[in-house]
């Protein structure tokens, strides 16, 4: 079975665009989270999405967004890039809810880099 | 204060040493525990999750002491392939996973 598939794998933007980030989960899983890792710092929450509902919100700002599809994808967009929002994205499935013991399972990520 | 906090590290330590470290959390609403590998300029990948009750998955060792609000990880018998960062991850009750800065380790031939 496939994995969490990411696209593009790397994007480049200069600042003050706009970009769009995808994610499929694992067959069968419901809930897509996003993350932003920049270098040397773990993983920190953005989004969670669960039924097409966001469930939870990282502290980001409103120029950090998201949605669900009816399939279960995710898409990621950030608008007016600043160079801080350098960073990996990653996406994350697990079967449900960010519930116990649902360990969430990784996509490669993004690798987005602004001008 | 962090949510999770680790020593960064690094753990340079010879093969076949074992190497552990740990990792403390704030939020003690918490109530799923992970350690999740990392390779420079990879994905996160589960390693373990961690039971009250600690658990054992072949050389890897997890402990969780709740009223310390620390989580441990032990590395027996360490292959080069054990070189990464490892990262202590919590979930509290507001659906979001909160990762630590991660714990470097380098086992060395």
């Amino acid at each position: 079975d496939a994995g969490v598939t990411q696209s593009p794998t790397h994007l480049i933007k200069t600042r003050g665009q706009h970009v769009t980030l995808r994610c499929s989960p694992i067959s069968g899983h419901k809930s897509v989270s996003w993350y932003q890792q920049v270098l040397g710092q773990g993983p920190q929450f953005i989004f969670q999405y669960y039924e097409k509902e966001e469930r939870g919100r990282g502290n980001f700002p409103d120029r950090f967004s998201a949605r669900q599809f009816p399939n279960y994808s995710s898409e990621l967009n950030v608008n007016a890039l600043l160079l801080g929002d350098s960073a990996l994205y990653l996406c994350a499935s697990s079967l449900e809810g960010q519930g116990l013991y649902q360990p969430q399972h990784f996509g490669d990520g993004t690798r987005l880099s602004i001008l | 204060r962090k949510e999770v906090e680790q020593d960064p590290g690094p753990f340079n330590v010879p093969e076949g040493a074992t190497v552990a470290f740990n990792c403390t959390y704030s939020n003690s609403a918490s109530q799923s525990f992970f350690w999740y590998r990392q390779d420079c300029r990879k994905e996160p990948k589960l390693l373990m999750s961690v039971y009250s009750s600690g658990n054992e998955d072949g050389r890897f060792t997890a402990q969780l002491n709740r009223a310390s609000q620390y989580i441990s990880l032990l590395i027996r018998d360490s292959k080069l392939s054990d070189s990464a960062t490892y990262l202590c991850v919590v979930n509290g009750d507001d659906y979001k996973l909160s990762f630590g800065a991660g714990t470097t380790v380098t086992v060395r031939a």
